[in-house]
């Protein structure tokens, strides 16, 4: 079946310490997007690769940054991960061209927790 | 400034009810909504989005969209307990280009 696929499921990182999460997908979609989600909060968008455009939110920390190397992949690294960063990362998808924009398939999710 | 909002809840209903979640937003432009389904730990789930006036129906789901009254709700027929769960609502913003803007959700819970 065509999907959204993160790894790790889990990932444990120490204080300080760069970690990178990883996101593919099967659907050929020329969106990609990373949200960070923590506990009874909304997803909040960190930034999204249409095709290969990097698009950063303004509020998004230097901290966080993302490689699209090709269509399929799609990764987040934080360079220096602090104990506010412990959250749900999501990944999703979308094909977006004319007409009104579609719906955005998410992967299963990392949780990231600090230590 | 670009808002949806949604009673957080618990919404509690008995099984085989109507549950039925509603969802207001900032920009009378907006031009589509998208219901998603997340369970406690677990990835949001596309449950239906709607871009017209009216109501759209999948099986026990009906998304209903009012643009005037800034409104969209879900409604959930037939009630089950898998249906407990928290409901995020979804909204691109005009001028938003395809991001989505989420509400925080609303929590159902489905008593058997």
């Amino acid at each position: 079946d065509a999907m959204v696929i993160q790894n790790p499921r889990y990932q444990v990182t120490q204080f300080g310490k760069p970690v990178t999460l990883s996101c593919s997908q099967t659907l050929n979609h020329n969106v990609m997007y990373w949200y960070q989600q923590k506990s009874s909060q909304a997803p909040k968008l960190l930034f999204h690769y249409y095709d290969k455009d990097f698009n950063n939110e303004a509020d998004t920390p230097d901290n966080f940054q993302s490689r699209r190397p090709n269509t399929s992949f799609c990764f987040l690294d934080i360079r220096s991960p602090g104990l506010g960063d412990a959250a749900m990362y999501l990944c999703a998808t979308s094909r977006e061209g004319q007409g009104p924009n579609q719906p955005q398939h998410f992967g299963d999710g990392t949780r990231l927790s600090i230590l | 400034q670009k808002e949806v909002e949604q009673n957080s809840g618990p919404l509690s209903v008995p099984e085989g009810a109507i549950a039925s979640l509603n969802c207001t937003y900032s920009d009378r432009g907006s031009q589509s909504f998208f219901w998603y389904r997340q369970y406690s730990g677990k990835s949001p789930e596309l449950i239906m989005f709607i871009y017209s006036n009216g109501d759209k129906e999948d099986g026990r789901f009906t998304a209903q969209l009012n643009k005037a009254s800034q409104y969209v709700s879900l409604l959930i027929r037939d009630s089950q307990p898998s249906d407990s769960a928290t409901y995020l609502c979804a909204v691109n913003f005009r001028g938003s280009n395809y991001k989505l803007t989420f509400g925080k959700g609303t929590l159902l819970t489905v008593n058997p």
